[in-house]
């Protein structure tokens, strides 16, 4: 059964800090990862999708890396800001279903 | 903005009501979701329609009844759900059932009184 992890639960940084978030997961015969966003009350943001052939994905201040084998993703988001507080949450696709990591919740403070 | 549109976005219905929660997409996907998320938990998939057709159910009770009138829309009915059915609900669609990304709703905040 696949079991997605991220470290770490919650992450509290100064406004400017480089940062990095960390996901795993124990079955590596995934079709992609996704890294969401989801503000509080609100539906999930979709910030970038790696597919299993892919290492990284870049979208403007993020970037997403995917080492399939040994298990791990990482989301670097640079130079950050108050407006990037949130949860972020990885999730890993196989057969149609997402399987989501608990979150780590983010505050940047001004 | 987002690009599906989920209706309520607040509901609030006593244990022997009958509500339809709506989601809608335009984008021309065929593959549509229902999630049930709690407070600081991540969504749990509920239901997958697949070319309008159900092709995922995770076990979920039948007070839960899902419906999918035509490749833009998505109901789920709900009746007689109790206290811990109160959660928030999530829509989503993507391309098809294995292609990716999800692109979700905001939800409807269901509570059960």
């Amino acid at each position: 059964k696949q079991e997605v992890t991220q470290i770490p639960a919650a992450l509290s940084v100064p406004e400017g800090e480089n940062l990095v978030l960390n996901c795993s997961f124990t079955d590596s015969a995934i079709y992609n990862l996704q890294w969401f966003r989801q503000d509080p009350g609100k539906g999930l943001t979709s910030l970038l999708l790696i597919q299993s052939s892919q290492r990284e994905q870049t979208s403007g201040r993020l970037n997403a890396s995917l080492d399939k084998s040994s298990g791990r993703s990482t989301l670097y988001i640079a130079a950050s800001q108050p407006g990037d507080s949130a949860t972020y949450l990885c999730a890993v696709s196989n057969t149609g279903k997402l399987i989501f990591g608990q979150g780590t919740t983010l505050q940047v403070k001004p | 903005d987002t690009e599906v549109t989920q209706t309520p976005k607040h509901l609030v219905m006593g244990m022997t009501n009958k509500k339809s929660l709506k989601c809608e997409q335009h984008m021309g996907h065929r593959a549509m979701y229902w999630y049930k998320q709690k407070a600081k938990k991540p969504p749990e998939l509920m239901f997958v329609y697949s070319y309008e057709k159900l092709s995922i159910n995770e076990s979920v009770p039948s007070r839960f009844s899902p419906e999918c009138p035509n490749s833009s829309l998505l109901n789920l009915h709900l009746h007689a759900l109790q206290p811990e059915d109160s959660a928030l609900y999530l829509c989503a669609s993507s391309p098809g059932m294995t292609v990716q990304p999800q692109h979700f709703g905001d939800g409807t905040r269901l509570s059960i009184l």
